[in-house]
């Protein structure tokens, strides 16, 4: 069984519409991640999260919000789209988030198509 | 601040042959390297990692040493098998922050 769920598996949206993407853990780890795969910038960190709490954001547009309405959720809202964001997006955890050598765990991705 | 160089996109071996894969690294702080494989229209997914200075960790044939006098932590094994063909990501995190960077892939192709 996927320890890590993301939803839908592949998406399709027009340029300017909103979407959220879903991520579910079931691994007990207390820090997630959001991870984006393109062609252009293979994989890219996005966000970071450790207890619910924000800990990192490379992330420059302001379309990208993250959303932890639960520990083991971190669902990706993502604004005003344009073509240049269709890529994999990947979610990620790891037991705590700390600065260590912690595994990260991914999920099997969102495919985003912009049309 | 942290980077990681992976100076092959592409490399294609016949089965059987030795595999190199490089990654050389930039870090502030004493860093961790890790190695990340991924299949086709799979996750990426740990092969294995490293913190300690001349240590060689392994996993499925697979071996890496980190040497921090060189900033390395290259990706070897001694015989390639058709099922290693994947994209094989290094990556670095360190004592600062709890970000993991990632090199840019390189594509292992390996042929009959």
């Amino acid at each position: 069984d996927p320890k890590i769920i993301q939803k839908p598996k592949y998406l399709v949206a027009v340029t300017g519409s909103e979407k959220i993407l879903i991520c579910e853990q079931y691994l007990g780890h207390n820090a997630m991640y959001w991870y984006r795969q393109s062609a252009k910038k293979p994989l890219e960190f996005m966000f970071s999260y450790s207890y619910q709490k924000l800990m990192d954001n490379q992330t420059a547009s302001s379309r990208f919000q993250p959303q932890s309405s639960k520990k083991n959720h971190l669902d990706l809202q993502i604004t005003a789209l344009k073509p240049d964001d269709s890529a994999t997006y990947f979610c990620a955890s790891s037991p705590t988030g700390g600065p260590s050598a912690e595994t990260l765990y991914f999920g099997s991705g969102t495919r985003l198509t912009v049309l | 601040g942290d980077s990681v160089t992976q100076t092959e996109g592409l490399v294609t071996l016949t089965e059987g042959l030795p595999v190199m894969l490089n990654c050389t690294y930039q870090s502030t702080y004493s860093p961790f390297l890790f190695w990340y494989v991924q299949h086709l229209n799979e996750a990426p997914k740990l092969l294995l990692k490293s913190f300690t200075d001349n240590k060689r960790p392994e996993h499925q044939g697979f071996h890496a040493t980190l040497h921090k006098s060189s900033s390395s932590f290259h990706l070897q094994k001694s015989s390639a098998q058709l099922s290693d063909s994947a994209l094989y990501y290094c990556a670095l995190s360190d004592w600062s922050n709890n970000r993991i960077f990632f090199g840019d892939g390189t594509q292992l192709v390996v042929k009959p």
